[in-house]
């Protein structure tokens, strides 16, 4: 079982929007509509900011959106600012090997 | 206030043993699932095992069968992670995670809460 491939880093200036990406299989991403999103600041624990792919929890900026297309999941951060800056996980429940798979991890640069 | 509060950091030597633990505060601690989920120095996150307080069911993710135990202490509110003899590739940091749920397959469920993380370092 692999971890969900995502790109190291995507960079925006602030107010832009920028799109991080989530590539898994039809095990994964692509089989089920239980992808979740966590952002993580450094030295700090992740925070969940989307679960089943669209949906944020109580408390969460609707800046960030996420969507999903066949085997890939995406999350959306619209009028970036400064304090996006840290990694971003996907994460899928997968039907092979361990239920639960995480992303290689993106790192969002405010510039 | 949901919060899951962990043990403080540990630095240990290989082949010595470890319990780490994580204190549910702020929530009926006996119906939710807990995980430990690892995240080795500059990687990503891997699940670990998840146990129920309730009733202490527990499961393991198949790269953490045999190498940890989980277990739980209702009456304290607090679930641990163990080994019994530590590796150097055990260096990393672990998390507790709360899913928003008491099924009994809770493998849908996204982490809720998370603990602040236990930094281990295992060195000679």
């Amino acid at each position: 079982q692999s971890a969900l491939t995502q790109p190291a880093s995507v960079s925006g200036s602030p107010g832009q929007s920028i799109t991080i990406s989530c590539t898994g299989t039809s095990s994964d991403v692509g089989g089920f509509g239980h992808v979740s999103w966590y952002q993580q600041h450094p030295a700090k624990a992740p925070k969940l900011l989307i679960y089943d792919v669209t949906t944020r929890p109580s408390g969460v900026s609707d800046r960030f959106s996420g969507s999903k297309s066949d085997n890939t999941a995406s999350l959306t951060i619209s009028g970036l600012q400064a304090e996006d800056e840290a990694l971003y996980y996907c994460s899928s429940y997968s039907s092979d090997g361990a239920p639960w798979v995480f992303g290689t991890g993106t790192t969002v640069t405010v510039l | 206030e949901v919060q899951l509060v962990q043990s403080g950091a540990e630095v240990k030597k290989p082949g010595e043993s470890l319990k780490i633990s994580c204190e549910g505060v702020g929530y009926n601690f006996t119906k939710f699932w807990i995980g430990w989920v690892r995240q080795m120095p500059g990687k990503s996150l891997e699940w670990m095992g998840i146990i129920y307080p309730g009733d202490s069911d527990t499961r393991y993710s198949p790269s953490f069968e045999g190498q940890v135990t989980i277990s739980a202490d209702k009456s304290i509110s607090t679930t641990y992670l163990q080994w019994s003899s530590l590796k150097a590739s055990d260096t990393a940091i672990y998390y507790c995670a709360r899913l928003p749920s008491a099924a009994y397959n809770p493998y849908i469920y996204p982490f809720d809460y998370w603990g602040q993380g236990t930094l281990v370092t295992v060195s000679a």
